[in-house]
């Protein structure tokens, strides 16, 4: 089993929709989460964090399922802009020095007007 | 902003050419990373660097070898080039301390440098 599975999609959504993407992790020792966005031919960039009790940046909420081991990335109102691949990163926590992360194989999406 | 530099956007190299990769850094991080990334298998960790002169192999370290002799700067050679290192490389820099609900935290990269060896 992967450590970090994502499914690739494409979600091809219509301007405005609701869209909804999970990643799912295998090691129940992970204790950081993050989303990060991929435009087409450029470099990711970090999204938002996960935090244990859910988090909300606009449009953007993301939610982390200890339970079932795995985190959410919900988008509202769809903008044309949203297209892209988005990455979700999961990290155990250490004390301090190098924190092995690891990243899903990115979800694209495509959202058309 | 922490600003992640590499050198070049696009190389094409020859077979068994040796291939630099260069990256700066300008906000101080001790943590540097080099990453390749290829469609379907998302990005793999090649080595990384926690501090000057120090280096760690990652995942996927065969045919690479890294070099930091200031803080600011992580350099990714391929020792003799093969079209199997084709591929984008992407490097990182982030920041040793521990994230903490409402830290700013997370990997910074740089644009890429798509390489292709012919």
């Amino acid at each position: 089993r992967k450590e970090v599975e994502q499914d690739p999609g494409p979600f091809n959504v219509p301007e405005g929709a609701t869209v909804a993407f999970n990643c799912t992790y295998s090691n129940s020792a992970s204790q950081s989460f993050f989303w990060y966005r991929q435009d087409c031919r450029k470099e990711p960039k970090l999204l938002m964090s996960v935090y244990s009790s859910g988090n909300e940046d606009g449009r953007f909420t993301a939610q982390l399922n200890r339970a079932s081991q795995y985190i959410s990335l919900l988008i509202r109102d769809s903008k044309l802009s949203d297209s892209a691949t988005y990455l979700c990163v999961v990290s155990p926590l250490n004390s301090g020095g190098y924190q092995k992360v690891t990243f899903g194989t990115g979800t694209k999406l495509q959202v058309i007007p | 902003d922490v600003k992640v530099t590499q050198s070049s956007r696009y190389l094409v190299k020859r077979t068994g050419e040796k291939v630099f990769l260069e990256c700066v850094q300008d906000m101080d991080h001790e943590n540097m990373f080099w990453y390749r990334q290829d469609p379907g298998l998302g990005l793999r960790l090649i080595y990384f660097s926690y501090d000057v002169k120090m280096k760690e192999k990652g995942d996927i370290p065969e045919g690479y070898s890294v070099s930091r002799e200031k803080k600011e700067r992580f350099s990714l050679i391929l020792e003799s080039a093969s079209t199997n290192q084709t591929s984008m490389y992407l490097c990182a820099s982030r920041s040793p301390h521990s994230p903490g609900q409402g830290s700013s935290y997370g990997y910074t990269f740089g644009s890429g440098t798509r390489l292709t060896v012919v």
